[in-house]
């Protein structure tokens, strides 16, 4: 069965530092990768996807993700976070032939000043 | 002007009773879903619409039931509430599924009694 595994469910950092959140998928078929940020007490927003192409990916507030289909990994990445930055982080992936977004175990990023 | 809407944002109620959850959407979209989230932030879809027709429909008690009236709503109507139902609702849409991109709403916390 389909499945995205995210290996940290909670990343404490220091404001500026940079952050990785890990998303790795079981898949060995076509495969679209979704990172999408939750704020307290909101909806999900998309951050960043990949669909084909390029495997790197850059998305909204400076996040940018790497598709890797050897190690089937979709990090998420920043050089620099900031207080804002503090939300829940959700990778999802739709695996070809199925027809549904399935998510992550999600990932609490904490910025610490 | 909000995208995708949800009403009411809070419920409370007792074991037993029956209650809906009303999702509209102003983007034009064709595709809706409602989402579950539970208390470990763990994100599942629940049911999908397309064209107001049924396409996704998870391993959900049948006493949830969605109706679509049209396009841009899908409601949920919840019979006879559980103390497992608590959690947090989100219906989401996109414009076709699979690697479009899925709008949120803010989510409709519900805490069965």
């Amino acid at each position: 069965a389909q499945s995205v595994t995210q290996l940290d469910s909670q990343v404490p950092v220091f404001e500026e530092a940079p952050v990785e959140l890990r998303c790795n998928y079981s898949s060995s078929v076509s495969v679209y990768l979704f990172w999408y940020v939750q704020y307290p007490n909101q909806g999900l927003q998309l951050l960043l996807k990949y669909l084909s192409g390029s495997t790197l990916v850059k998305g909204i507030n400076g996040f940018e993700a790497e598709f890797n289909k050897s190690q089937t990994s979709f990090h998420l990445r920043k050089p620099s976070v900031h207080i804002s930055d503090t939300a829940e982080y959700f990778c999802a992936a739709i695996i070809q032939g199925a027809q549904k977004l399935v998510f992550g175990q999600g990932t609490r990023l904490t910025i610490n000043p | 002007d909000t995208a995708v809407s949800q009403t009411p944002k809070y419920l409370v109620t007792q074991m037993g009773n029956d209650k809906s959850i009303k999702c509209e959407q102003n983007l034009g979209h064709d595709t809706m879903y409602w989402y579950k989230q539970d208390s470990k932030k763990f994100l599942k879809i629940m049911f999908s619409y397309n064209n107001k027709e049924l396409i996704i429909n998870e391993t959900v008690p049948n006493r949830f039931s969605p109706k679509s009236p049209d396009k841009a709503h899908l409601n949920l109507h919840i019979n006879s509430l559980e103390l497992g139902d608590s959690a947090v609702y989100f219906c989401a849409s996109s414009q076709g599924i699979l690697q479009e991109t899925q709008y949120f709403g803010p989510g409709t916390r519900l805490l069965v009694l």
